[in-house]
């Protein structure tokens, strides 16, 4: 079974430039999440989706951040204009059941 | 309100040595606890879990007991390998949610 997949592995911007992270969740699992890594701490919930529909976004920056998944598949999270504190690792996962996650390697974003 | 509280790290151990790395947790209702581990340059994989108290979860020699009395799941491992150096998650997941909420993560380092 392929794992979680996400794109880019790394990036660098400069702040107040935009930047788009993609994720391909396994295969026929319904529940997609994004987390936020900031470095020292533990992972911590940005948003999840049932199928193409948002369970929970009530931690997302909305001012700057987006999230979409259509057709109930891959998603992309973006976040624009980005700032300094937003430096952290973006991490996918994705889930058949809600029980049983499987997370991909994620995204090691650095804004200068 | 949810939260994790891991025992700060780094740890570092010599081969063979007893580990413990303690995880203590603030919830509604009867969580669901978790360990993940996290090795260099992978994403998160779940090491073990426990859904109710008095369960004890294992997996590769490390174990883990859920304690209500004490909202406590400390990771154990009677004789460590270079191999376990990874940076270890408490997580808990409350009934009805399917999102984790994660400690601060714990370091180890296993030397020869």
């Amino acid at each position: 079974e392929a794992g979680v997949a996400q794109s880019p592995r790394y990036k660098i911007i400069e702040k107040r430039q935009s930047v788009a992270f993609w994720c391909n969740p396994i295969s026929g699992h319904a529940t997609l999440y994004w987390y936020q890594q900031i470095l020292g701490q533990g992972p911590k919930l940005l948003i999840q989706f049932q199928n193409n529909g948002v369970v929970d976004d009530s931690q997302l920056p909305k001012d700057r951040f987006s999230a979409e998944r259509l057709k109930g598949v891959d998603s992309t999270l973006k976040i624009q204009p980005a700032k300094l504190e937003d430096s952290a690792v973006y991490l996918c996962a994705s889930s058949l059941d809600g029980a049983g996650y499987t997370f991909g390697s994620g995204t090691r974003l650095t804004v200068v | 309100g949810n939260s994790v509280t891991q025992m700060e790290g780094p740890v570092t151990l010599s081969e063979e040595a007893f580990l413990t790395i303690n995880c203590t947790y603030t919830a509604t209702g009867y969580p669901s606890l978790f360990w993940y581990v996290q090795y260099p340059g992978e994403g998160l994989q779940l090491l073990l879990k426990a859904t109710k108290a008095d369960d004890k979860g294992s997996n590769k020699g490390f174990e883990a007991t859920y304690r209500k009395e004490t909202t406590s799941f400390h990771l154990e491992k009677g004789s460590v390998q270079v191999s376990d150096s990874a940076v270890y998650f408490c997580a808990l997941r409350t009934p009805g949610a399917n999102n984790l909420f994660f400690g601060t993560g714990t370091r180890l380092t296993v030397i020869p």
